[in-house]
Formats: C-alpha cells, structure tokens, sequence
C-alpha cells in the first residue's frame, strides 16, 4: 500500500484558490489517487479521482504530474462550508483492496 | 446513487452492553465492505474488512471477538461491539466500492458513547 504524506494544516480565505499537495513516492503503476473530504462528525465523501494529468469536475481540479509521486487537490473560490479534512489516498480500483488513511489536511476557511 | 447507510447515527449505552452497527449499501450489491474506527481530530482507522460470507479479515491489533462483523448479504453488515466499555467510545465508520473503477462510498459514521 503506497503511503501519502500531506500538510497537516492550511489557512484560506473566502473567495481563494487552495491548492493542496499530496506525496506518494511509491505509488504503483496500477494505482489511482482519490481525494475525500471529510466534515466532523460524517463519514467522508467522495471528492475526485486521477490517475494521471488532469482531471477536472465541477467541484475540484485534480494535478497529477508525468512521474505520478504527488498530486494536487485544486479547489477554486473556497467558501467556508469548504472548511474539512481532506484526505488523500492511493489505491487499485480492481479488486477491494482496502484503504489506509494519512493523517489528511485539515482546512480552515475563514471570512 | 452509491448509498450506504449506517445505523443507528448515534448511540448511548452503559459499560457491558452489547451493541449493533448496521451498514447497508442502497442502491448496490457489495461483497466487500469496511469498518473503520476514528477518535476525535484522528484519521480513520481501518478495523477489519468485510467479507459476504465469510468470515471477516482483521486488522493487526483488532480483537476479533471484541468487534464481530456480519455480511450475512450482499447489501449489509454488522459490527456488534460485545459488551462495550468506555474506551470502545468513538465514531465507527463503514464503505463499500459499488464495483471496479468505482471509489469508495462511506456512511455518515456511528457515533457510540459508552457511560
């Protein structure tokens, strides 16, 4: 299982860009990244997944450079309800395998 | 779509109770499912994985006997924590994966408060 290092803190502000970057030094060729957030007190949630380049939907940009050892979680116009834990993670989308959680990088939007 | 149900959502009980935790996937089958355990401004935990079927695969330092997990069908399973003491307080937490190529879907979490 490749192990992900991130941030354990961001500050932002109201209306920014975040940007939040995830290491995974030993990610296989088969793995993806997946990114969650999190909200106290819920179960995470499904934010974006990749698996190399870009990818974009209508909540999140995904940045996966050619080597695929980081990746960046782009949230445009952060609003506070944006405040969470965000976590990212590397897996096999065959099979089940199960998920190891990082610590994640907990965001704090502010006025 | 991709639902998954926990419950209840929150649970009170005294020290040497039994109790139930109910995760149901709604709209999908899943063979797989996972139970997690997260303490306050902790990361998730995996706990044990859920096999339907057969028997459940634990996680290192995991009592089995302690947590007994149930995938009786392809849509639900049970973690029974056996009489439960304070320090089994937490919010448990379980997913499921609708198919290959497809994320993780979790439930909203358990919060389970033993007095």
């Amino acid at each position: 299982l490749a192990k992900t290092t991130q941030p354990i803190s961001m500050d932002s502000y109201e209306g920014q860009e975040v940007n939040i970057t995830c290491s995974h030094n030993n990610i296989a060729t088969n793995d993806y990244i997946t990114w969650y957030q999190q909200f106290p007190s819920q179960g995470p949630r499904f934010i974006i997944q990749g698996y190399k380049t870009k990818v974009t939907n209508e909540v999140a940009s995904l940045f996966i450079p050619a080597d695929r050892k980081s990746s960046t979680l782009s949230l445009p116009r952060v609003s506070l309800s944006d405040t969470a834990v965000y976590y990212c993670l590397v897996e096999k989308n065959t099979g089940f395998q199960k998920l190891v959680f990082g610590t994640g990088t907990r965001l704090l939007v502010s006025p | 779509g991709a639902v998954v149900s926990q419950h209840p959502s929150w649970v009170i009980c005294k020290s040497g109770t039994s109790v139930k935790i109910e995760c149901r996937s709604l709209d999908f089958q899943a063979t797989t499912m996972f139970w997690y355990r997260q303490f306050p401004k902790q990361s998730l935990m995996l706990m044990a994985t859920s096999n339907e079927g057969s028997k459940a695969t634990y996680e290192q330092g995991v009592e089995k006997d302690k947590f007994l997990i149930n995938h009786a069908s392809l849509t639900l399973s049970t973690l029974t924590v056996t009489s439960a003491h304070p320090e089994d307080s937490s919010f448990y937490i379980c997913s499921a994966r609708p198919g290959e190529y497809q994320p993780q879907h979790f439930g909203d979490g358990t919060r389970l408060s033993i007095l």
